[in-house]
């Protein structure tokens, strides 16, 4: 069965670091590209980047560039994604998903169960 | 970027047919997929590639698209159907993703 499994819940304070993880089993986690998507409370999806974890190349969305880090660990079959200073607004829950293509098109499937990141001071 | 825009809510009664939008600037020629999202779950794909179904989910979920609009639709309503739906295509000119606004399905 493919299976994404996501870091527990975090809550940290304004300018804190943190990275959350997302590890994959069931399939060839070298494969596929993996995407994280944002859910700030009460509102929609918003895909941020995915990382192709064969050789690590990462691309973002125009609104996370430089916000973020997203970056994977062939080793032990899991993506991460990393913030250097957080800000309140950081606060949302955080999917990871896998990547599926077909003929230059790609959606997600399976999702994470999510992690919540509560950035308050 | 590619914006996708949906219906912020439905509503119907049980056994009735559920049809959501989807609409964006010739989202005839990319192809759609859809989410299902109950509250506090993950989002779980329900329709990809236009109209296939994953396994599991049940034929009277289905999906079309043409011109400037994406539909799915669900026959036969049910209480368990009340969730956040998305739609979601690659733009392969910015070479991103992008979600619709979502909307929402309440079985009155």
């Amino acid at each position: 069965e493919v299976q994404l499994v996501q870091s527990a819940a975090e809550v940290k304070k304004p300018g804190e670091s943190l990275k959350i993880s997302c590890k994959a089993s069931g399939y060839s986690f070298t494969s596929h590209w993996i995407a994280w998507v944002r859910q700030m409370p009460g509102k929609g999806l918003e895909w941020m980047g995915i990382i192709y974890p064969g050789d690590s190349d990462s691309r973002y969305s125009p609104s996370f560039q430089g916000q973020v880090t997203i970056s994977a660990d062939k080793s032990t079959n899991t993506a991460y994604l990393q913030w250097t200073m957080l800000k309140t607004s950081d606060t949302a829950t955080y999917y990871c998903a896998r990547q599926e293509e077909a003929e230059r098109s790609y959606w997600f499937d399976p999702w994470g169960q999510g992690t919540l990141v509560t950035v308050s001071s | 970027s590619y914006v996708l825009t949906q219906p912020p809510s439905v509503s119907l009664a049980p056994g009735e047919t559920a049809r959501i939008t989807c609409g964006g600037e010739n989202i005839g020629s990319n192809s759609v997929h859809w989410y299902q999202q109950k509250p506090g779950q993950a989002p779980v794909l329900v329709i990809y590639y236009d109209s296939e179904r994953p396994s599991g989910i049940p034929e009277r979920v289905s999906g079309s698209n043409s011109g400037n609009t994406a539909t799915l639709t669900i026959s036969g309503v049910e209480a368990g159907d009340e969730a956040d739906y998305y739609c979601q295509v690659w733009d392969s000119t910015s070479d991103q993703s992008v979600f619709g606004t979502g909307t929402k399905v309440s079985v009155l």
